[in-house]
């Protein structure tokens, strides 16, 4: 595998389920991200990970919840979601630095449906 | 607050034609800048970034893109676009005061005409 790499590729689940969405990154990077991407909208940064450490959290609802065990891996805990929470969840990686900003690399994305 | 605006949601283009595609932000200083490509069922890929120098800055796939601080703009363009070139193209902005938080515009999809 190379890049980044989302499992599953598509999700289907009721507004009582609980499920985890996944993310590996084989790019040697320290920071990791999720994303939001609803249609006709900017895309919108969940979390981000930096050395394992959460370092940003933009407001998420409660139902989501993030996990990142080590810096290849993270993952997206979901349990009683919202029709409206039905969207592309992309995660993305990137090698930060304390004065360069480096590009994100992305994953093709989870399609979530919530019923 | 910080701002990124694509003006475009749709543009058609036949193929061969050129094509611009605009991007502004708001941000009081020189932003890190770039542009996404995400094709149906892809993730974004980068196409091109600017951090400063030179500030017509070429990207991969014929892409290139000029920062003009004067208009706060970074429009990409392509001389003569190709039907593989159909997708949906997003502007994104980085601000000195995080190395994590890009602002992203709401992307224009391109639709090429044969």
């Amino acid at each position: 595998e190379t890049g980044v790499t989302q499992t599953p590729r598509h999700l289907v689940m009721g507004m009582t389920n609980k499920k985890s969405l996944k993310c590996e990154q084989h790019l040697g990077h320290n920071a990791m991200y999720w994303y939001k991407q609803s249609a006709k909208k900017p895309l919108e940064l969940m979390f981000v990970y930096s050395l394992e450490e959460r370092v940003e959290n933009n407001s998420v609802p409660s139902r989501f919840s993030p996990e990142c065990p080590n810096s290849s891996h993270l993952f997206l805990h979901l349990h009683t979601l919202q029709p409206e929470d039905s969207a592309l969840y992309l995660c993305a990686s990137s090698q930060t630095s304390g004065t360069t900003y480096n590009e994100q690399f992305f994953g093709p994305g989870t399609r979530l449906t919530v019923l | 607050a910080q701002s990124v605006t694509q003006p475009d949601i749709h543009i058609t283009v036949s193929e061969g034609a050129s094509l611009e595609l605009r991007c502004n932000y708001s941000y009081g200083a020189t932003p890190y800048l770039f542009w996404y490509v995400q094709s149906p069922g892809q993730g974004l890929q980068l196409l091109l970034k600017y951090f400063s120098g030179d500030t017509l800055v070429q990207g991969i796939k014929g892409f290139e893109a000029e920062f003009k601080r004067s208009q706060s703009s970074f429009n990409l363009r392509k001389p003569s676009v190709h039907w593989s070139d159909a997708a949906e193209y997003f502007c994104a902005v980085g601000f000195m005061d995080s190395n994590y938080q890009l602002i992203w515009g709401a992307g224009t999809k391109l639709i090429i005409k044969p």
